[in-house]
């Protein structure tokens, strides 16, 4: 496509249920990752997908939080058991890798808003 | 592990002033340092980037920026903004070593027209 997508662009759901956000990187870029921005928090890392390398979960704040990335292309994060605290936007981008490492631009999704009730 | 600070969160100028934020970053070793803009309603996208040669980078939209090793510094520059600036901008680091990007907390610059 055009760009990264992101659906759905808003959720709310009640505290304790389970919720799953779903990116669309451009097609072609073997590098996606999941952010989360909260007001005054800036950009939080949450996960890292590099081609068909282990994904890097070092940014995942707990257990509820876990992602997977189908056949290299579109990615889903689910956040199992929401808490209030996990209100946030979501935002996913994707690269394209040069030499290995992620020093190509960052092509970012619209996010999608998650109000945790 | 590597950070990103950005120590002015809300600045506030009048058209036509000089710009200066700051960010540092927190690692020895070899780094790429990103900006990137959010105008309100729109998408994050990419301002300006170093990886190497040239240490003064220069951008869209007028912005510059200059990589300062001795001071762990990326501050971003604009010596005369415009109403249309106004915006939220992060800065990220890469280490050659660890791919994943991390932004600062980013500034929001409101421009006074």
């Amino acid at each position: 496509g055009a760009g990264v997508s992101q659906s759905p662009s808003n959720k709310v759901t009640e505290k304790g249920k389970d919720v799953e956000l779903r990116c669309d990187p451009i097609s072609g870029h073997t590098a996606l990752y999941w952010y989360r921005q909260s007001l005054g928090q800036g950009l939080e890392f949450l996960i890292y997908f590099q081609g068909n390398s282990a994904p890097d979960k070092s940014g995942l704040p707990s257990d509820r939080f876990s992602a997977e990335r189908t056949g290299g292309s579109v990615s889903t994060l689910t956040i199992q058991r929401t808490q209030q605290e996990d209100s946030a936007v979501y935002l996913c981008a994707s690269s394209f890798l040069l030499g290995g490492a992620s020093t190509d631009t960052q092509y970012f999704g619209p996010g999608t808003r998650l109000t945790v009730l | 592990a590597q950070s990103v600070s950005q120590h002015n969160h809300h600045v506030i100028l009048s058209e036509a002033a000089s710009l200066e934020l700051g960010c540092n970053y927190s690692y020895g070793g070899t780094v790429n340092l990103f900006w990137y803009v959010q105008y309100p309603g729109q998408h994050l996208q990419l301002l300006l980037k170093y990886f190497s040669g040239d240490p003064l980078v220069k951008g869209i939209k007028g912005f510059e920026a200059e990589f300062i090793k001795s001071k762990f510094s990326f501050n971003l520059r604009k010596p005369s903004v415009q109403w249309s600036d106004t915006a939220e901008y992060f800065c990220a680091v890469n280490v050659n070593r660890d791919d994943k990007i991390i932004f600062g907390k980013g500034t929001r610059l409101h421009i006074l027209p």
